[in-house]
């Protein structure tokens, strides 16, 4: 049973457009999200995070949207740029108390072409 | 310190052999994670330490596996008699255990041993 879903297995978009990814969760225990960055041949890299308590994170060209009521979140990049072009992976935490971490929950990744 | 280092990149082995990979977190990282990727999801837990203590595994982590982190630094996931289906790229993560509010996400990934059994 997947917790984390990213239905767009890829997506394409114009350099100097917005790209928007998505992502959708079952668990309403999960209290935090993530957006990772993956290049080929490199691990996954932290890009962005949000709390539940808020709906929106901003970073430079990097927005994330928290709809808890619709178990929904999205990335938002704008402008997109070739160099953008990497898989992300959604992910949602949630606290265990039992062993005192945040335990990290991964969805299956979108991976994002811009092309020039 | 550049980050988490995986040693070996790449590891093909035949059925039933034993494999062993090992990894060097950033030094002040407390915390740290092993995940295995296969093709088209994502990262999949398997095991968690803090220091040197494995709090938590994965049911993910048959019998066959194993995982050791002494003295809290490097630590080594060994796959013993290794089965086609363990084919997948093992990826380790560190972090640093948050302290007061801060909530302890951000983990450090590493580049990833690609294991592929004949």
């Amino acid at each position: 049973d997947q917790q984390v879903k990213q239905n767009s297995p890829s997506l394409s978009v114009q350099e100097g457009r917005i790209s928007i990814l998505n992502c959708d969760y079952t668990n309403s225990m999960f209290d935090y999200f993530l957006w990772y960055k993956k290049y080929p041949a490199e691990g996954p890299t932290f890009l962005i995070s949000i709390s539940s308590i808020k709906d929106k994170n901003e970073d430079g060209r990097f927005t994330v949207f928290l709809n808890k009521s619709a178990k929904h979140l999205s990335l938002h990049i704008v402008p997109s740029q070739p160099g953008d072009s990497a898989v992300y992976f959604c992910a949602a935490s949630h606290f265990d108390m039992k062993t005192s971490y945040d335990k990290v929950i991964f969805g299956p990744g979108t991976s994002l072409s811009v092309i020039p | 310190d550049t980050g988490v280092s995986q040693n070996p990149r790449h590891k093909i082995t035949k059925r039933g052999q034993n494999v062993t990979f090992r990894c060097d977190p950033i030094s002040e990282h407390n915390r740290l994670y092993w995940y295995r990727q296969t093709l088209g999801q994502g990262p999949e837990f398997l095991t968690y330490f803090q220091n040197e203590a494995q709090l938590e595994k994965s049911r993910l982590l048959s019998d066959r596996f194993s995982a050791e982190r002494p003295k809290g630094s490097f630590s080594t996931l060994e796959i013993q008699r290794t089965e086609q289906g363990d084919s997948a790229m093992y990826l380790c993560a560190s972090s640093l255990e948050a302290r007061g509010r801060t909530r302890d996400n951000e983990q450090f990934f590493g580049p990833g041993t690609r294991l592929t059994v004949l």
